[in-house]
């Protein structure tokens, strides 16, 4: 059972370019969370996703950054004109639904801007 | 919204001492608490986790305990060995059965030295 998987591993962006961020939930889990982390701090929520509906983005910039989760494919985390402060990891969790809150993390990509 | 705070950010402890990692949490409605290990450029691992309706949980050497009057809840690491080194994150959440979102500590940098 493969754990989640996000990718890219590691994403080099120049100021005003776009970056998309991707997220496969562990089998069986219909449940998607994004989390920023910056240098020597903890992780930040961004934004709670179930197949096709964004449940909770209360965590989420209002402008440039955007999420979606839909009925085929992986989760994607999308954030446009990028500029040096979203420099960061990002990570993905996902979880098996409402009765089980045991969230497991992806390997996370570190976001780069130059 | 749910405020968490951890203490404290750095702990360093000899190999065989016990290390504890004390948590608070705002939202007397949260219900459950998981701690995270993360090592140098991982992802977050769930190590254990407690709900409210118990006061205390073990693992062979790392046990939990929850006092929900106080809003606290406590790590502890017995017998630390240099691969426990890492940093130990809190967190808490609410099932309401709509979302449960976690929200972190700020972490904690345990160094077990030799």
């Amino acid at each position: 059972n493969a754990g989640v998987m996000q990718n890219p591993r590691h994403l080099v962006r120049r100021r005003g370019q776009e970056a998309r961020l991707r997220c496969s939930p562990m089998k069986g889990h219909s449940h998607v969370y994004w989390y920023r982390q910056l240098p020597e701090e903890g992780l930040k929520f961004m934004v709670y996703l179930q197949k096709e509906n964004i449940i909770d983005e209360s965590g989420m910039p209002k402008e440039r950054f955007s999420a979606e989760f839909p009925k085929e494919g992986p989760s994607i985390l999308r954030i446009q004109q990028v500029v040096r402060g979203d420099s960061a990891a990002y990570f993905c969790a996902s979880s098996p639904g409402l009765s089980n809150e045991k969230l497991f993390f992806g390997s996370g990509t570190q976001l780069s801007v130059l | 919204g749910e405020n968490v705070e951890q203490h404290p950010s750095t702990l360093s402890v000899q190999e065989g001492d016990s290390a504890v990692i004390k948590c608070t949490y705002s939202d007397s409605a949260s219900n459950y608490f998981p701690w995270y290990k993360q090592e140098l450029g991982k992802r977050p691992q769930l190590i254990i986790d407690i709900r409210s309706n118990v006061g205390e949980k073990k693992d062979q050497r790392i046990a939990v305990t929850l006092n929900k009057t106080a809003k606290h809840f406590s790590l502890h690491i017995t017998e630390t060995q240099p691969e426990d080194s890492a940093v130990y994150f809190c967190a808490a959440s609410k099932n309401t059965g709509t979302a449960s979102k976690l929200t972190f500590g700020t972490g904690t940098r345990l160094q077990v030295t030799l």
